[in-house]
């Protein structure tokens, strides 16, 4: 069974801080999505990286795709209060079907 | 271009009902796809649907059904509801399948929100 596994599980900062939010797996994965969502809203796509080793950056956002295609992380610098929200990784194959992660949830304090 | 929207977004029903939630994919999409959210065990993959015909399932007993219409639309049913099917329901769709690199990008509807009391 594939499981991805985040890190931290919870995580209040105060605004402008830095953090970073891990994604692990024991399976390799074709593409690694990371997602945000807020309460009572659908997972809003934040970006996909495909090849290992990959890093991609959105504006503040930085993420990246391990060499063994098996992990991912999360970077945010100088967080906002709209950056708080949850989280969520999920590992595609060679179908439609995503796994995803446990979450983190993260709440940024003005 | 119009998001994936899903119907209705809360819906109240008591154990052993049945119930069907709609959702209409982003327009050309073909692939429609089920997640089941819950606190305890996050986002699960219900079932995938791509030119009528269902493409995936997830580990979810067979009380838990859809289909796809020509059109794209998808519904899914759940029938005898139990307590433990309360959930936020997610409908997600993607342009892709099958070709080109696999991005699994998917794109995700406001859910609908079901309590079962």
């Amino acid at each position: 069974t594939q499981l991805l596994e985040q890190s931290p599980q919870f995580l209040s900062i105060q605004e402008g801080e830095n953090l970073t939010v891990y994604c692990n797996s024991s399976s390799v994965f074709s593409s690694l999505q990371w997602y945000r969502q807020e309460p009572g809203e659908g997972p809003v796509l934040l970006v996909t990286v495909v090849t290992g080793g990959e890093v991609k950056k959105l504006k503040r956002l930085t993420f990246q795709f391990g060499d063994a295609r098996k992990d991912s992380s999360l970077h945010i610098t100088a967080a906002q209060p709209g950056d708080t929200g949850l989280y969520l990784c999920a590992g595609g194959g060679a179908t439609n079907k995503l796994i995803f992660g446990t979450g983190t949830l993260l709440a940024v304090q003005p | 271009k119009a998001g994936v929207t899903q119907t209705p977004r809360y819906l109240i029903k008591t154990r052993g009902q049945q119930v069907t939630l709609s959702c209409s994919p982003i327009s050309g999409h073909r692939s429609v796809s089920w997640y089941q959210q819950t606190p305890g065990q996050g986002l699960q993959f219900l079932f995938e649907y791509f030119s009528e015909t269902q493409r995936n399932k997830g580990n979810f007993p067979g009380r838990f059904s859809g289909r796809q219409f020509s059109n794209s639309r998808s519904e899914m049913n759940v029938s005898t509801l139990e307590l433990g099917d309360s959930a936020l329901y997610l409908c997600a769709s993607s342009f892709r399948f099958g070709r080109g690199p696999i991005y699994n990008e998917q794109f995700f509807g406001p859910g609908t929100r079901l309590t079962v009391l």
